[in-house]
């Protein structure tokens, strides 16, 4: 069976509250950020972006969230569904990097009905 | 977003034998790569496929071992060489359009060993 998810930390919800998701990134240098959902049995799927010139971007019920003096990112996820069920995972590009992603150890998102 | 469609989706395999995954994308793209996912675990980046050379793999990961082709824009396989219960794992290709840096990923193959 799927293995993703065991042993990472676990965020528990109710459905149709927000959720906020976070992730400390290594790099200072990191110039771009993603985050990624992973369902079980899938590959990670595209959610937001944002570079580092930004310190917040908006998405259809999804905002990210980046304090670069802190080195931290957000994911907020506005009125949560069942289907938001899944692993979060933060990723980086560092500055001198750019075609290689960083991922963070992600977030496994519940959601109580 | 490219369509990135990879085999198999899981297999079970015995201690020593080897086992080659096959990414295949519905357009031309410019980078592919391979992941690693252990259980429980984040991904971390075995190799940039390059289109006509060599891969270029990450610390911890070499050629002997995961050896990559990728002969056009749109096909890459990554083979599991000598396998042992470490390696196992789910591998994902992922590719890049258009070096916008947003990489997508493929279902990924989840492998066990025994």
């Amino acid at each position: 069976g799927e293995s993703v998810g065991l042993h990472l930390p676990t965020l528990s919800v109710q459905e149709g509250d927000n959720s906020i998701i976070n992730c400390a990134y290594s790099n200072s240098a990191s110039d771009y950020f993603i985050w990624y959902k992973q369902e079980s049995g899938k590959g990670p799927q595209f959610i937001i972006d944002i570079r580092s010139n930004m310190d917040k971007r908006q998405g259809q019920r999804v905002t990210v969230l980046l304090n670069k003096t802190v080195k931290h990112l957000s994911l907020q996820i506005a009125a949560t569904q069942p289907g938001d069920s899944a692993v979060y995972f933060c990723a980086e590009t560092p500055m001198d990097s750019s075609y290689k992603l960083i991922f963070g150890s992600g977030t496994r998102l519940l959601v109580r009905p | 977003s490219a369509v990135i469609s990879q085999k198999p989706s899981r297999d079970i395999c015995q201690r020593g034998t080897s086992l080659t995954i096959q990414c295949q994308v519905d357009s031309q793209v410019t980078m592919m790569f391979w992941y690693r996912q252990q259980p429980g675990q984040s991904l971390t980046l075995i190799a940039t496929a390059n289109q006509g050379s060599e891969a270029t793999y990450e610390s911890g990961f070499v050629i002997d071992k995961f050896p990559i082709s990728r002969p056009n824009l749109t096909f890459s396989t990554l083979t599991v060489s000598n396998m042992s219960p470490e390696d196992s794992s789910i591998y994902l290709c992922s590719v890049e359009e258009q070096r916008n840096e947003k990489l997508f990923f493929g279902s990924g193959t989840q492998l066990s060993v025994l």
